[in-house]
């Protein structure tokens, strides 16, 4: 069975702050994505950046990006300039690209930023 | 506006009162899913669809039933909650083409108590 782990239950960052979020997933799968979603107080879950296990290349969204360590299955997230918008709970989250395609989500790790 | 909708957003019921959560997407995707939130958990998979009248249950199906009679809805049924069901509820829905575009989108949620 695949998990997903989050070792850092919170984290905190200075507002323009640099702050990285780890973390780590089993899976015997070969054909997968890695996906990191943000909770903010309001509950919705809005989806931050995603990674194919296929590429090679981190992806980049804006402020965001990841570090992609497939052989070690560890897909760090990193916040550039951080925001107080950035507050929220972030996990981590797994899906393979075949059977019954749920996420399978890390325990989350909040992030509070101080201004 | 493309979007998954849930409905009632919070709910407070006693035990053994059968309820209906429902879920509803307008984005004509075949799959559908239900997840459970609880702290220090994640999110995690009760039941889900991959089209019409094809369901099957996730990692937590105990105490729920689904059903999928038309594309766009996806209800939840607890026929007799009881205290540990309490929980945030997210449906989520994405196309199955296979590619990284079968991004699960996510409704509000529902914050159910059972007394």
């Amino acid at each position: 069975a695949q998990t997903v782990t989050q070792s850092q239950p919170e984290m905190s960052v200075q507002e323009a702050e640099t702050v990285t979020l780890s973390c780590t997933y089993d899976t015997s799968e070969s054909d997968y994505y890695l996906f990191w979603y943000k909770q903010p107080p309001s509950r919705q879950m809005i989806l931050v950046i995603r990674q194919e296990a296929y590429k090679q290349q981190n992806a980049t969204e804006n402020r965001f990006s990841v570090n992609f360590q497939k052989a070690a299955k560890s897909f760090s997230l990193k916040i550039s300039d951080s925001q107080l918008g950035d507050a929220a709970m972030y996990f981590c989250a797994y899906r393979a690209n075949t059977g019954r395609r749920a996420l399978t989500f890390g325990s989350g790790t909040r992030l509070q930023v101080q201004p | 506006e493309a979007q998954v909708t849930q409905n009632p957003r919070y709910l407070i019921t006693v035990t053994g009162k059968k309820l209906t959560v429902t879920c509803s997407q307008n984005m004509n995707h075949e799959y559908m899913s239900w997840y459970r939130q609880d702290p220090g958990l994640g999110l995690r998979q009760i039941y889900y669809s991959m089209n019409v009248e094809v369901t099957d249950k996730g990692d937590v199906p105990e105490g729920y039933k689904v059903s999928r009679k038309e594309k766009r809805n996806f209800p939840l049924i607890l026929e007799s909650p009881s205290p540990n069901q309490t929980s945030l509820y997210f449906c989520a829905s994405s196309g199955l083409a296979g590619g990284p575009g079968d991004e699960q989108f996510f409704g509000p949620g529902t914050r159910l108590t059972v007394l």
